[in-house]
């Protein structure tokens, strides 16, 4: 049974700093894109960063880029999302899961979610 | 990297059928065949439910279909139920390897 468990999520002061993981299980974890997405309380579900299967290649929303950083332990079968310079509006449940083999497509499992709560 | 516009609700009695638009660009809905449907339960993870537009996953009822034209993706329930009462959300493939979701459609069964 494929298996994906966040973590990591809290309460931090703006311009701060977080590190999500999340535990994959039950599935050839090297062999797939993997993918967060988050959720603002109330709001809509918004992509924001993609990663290869060897890490070789990361994408991530313009909103992101150059604060958050995602990377991937293959051995460890496990994803991260290091966020930094933490803002108001980066407080969502931060979704981590699965791509396709090929990379773009759809996101057919996920995770349970994690809260981060970005406020003084 | 705008997200796609969807109906803010739809509603509709058991057994009707109800049609979510999911409208965006030759950018993104229009340029791909990479169009994906999920529905969202009150607290709980979104579920995927429709992938290449039309096709379903393994498990979901074929009450559920998924269509395109131009730069608009829908989503159809048929014969609607009572647990199909839910926030649904499409997404497409932006280029250069990222996505873009839709606002949500909140659909109540009446």
């Amino acid at each position: 049974e494929v298996q994906l468990v966040e973590s990591g999520g809290g309460l931090v002061q703006p311009g701060g700093s977080l590190r999500l993981s999340c535990a994959a299980s039950g599935f050839i974890f090297s062999s797939y894109w993997m993918t967060w997405v988050r959720q603002a309380p109330g709001k809509g579900l918004e992509w924001v960063a993609n990663i290869k299967q060897d890490g070789s290649e990361k994408y991530y929303v313009d909103s992101v880029k150059g604060r958050f950083t995602i990377s991937r332990d293959n051995a460890k079968t496990s994803l991260y999302l290091q966020m930094n310079s933490l803002r108001a509006e980066d407080t969502a449940v931060y979704y981590c899961a699965r791509g396709v083999e090929s990379g773009v497509d759809y996101f057919d499992y996920w995770g349970q979610g994690t809260l981060v709560t970005v406020s003084s | 990297q705008s997200a796609l516009t969807q109906p803010r609700s739809v509603s509709g009695s058991p057994g009707q059928s109800v049609t979510i638009s999911c409208t965006g660009t030759s950018s993104d809905v229009g340029g791909y065949n990479y169009v994906s449907w999920y529905q969202q339960h009150p607290g709980k993870a979104p579920k995927f439910i429709i992938y290449d537009v039309s096709k379903r996953p393994s498990g979901v009822p074929d009450r559920f279909s998924g269509s395109k034209s131009g730069n608009t993706a829908s989503l159809t329930i048929s014969g609607l139920q009572a647990e199909d009462e839910a926030d649904y959300y499409c997404c497409s493939y932006a280029g250069f390897y990222t996505e873009v979701f839709g606002t949500g459609t909140k659909v109540t069964v009446l």
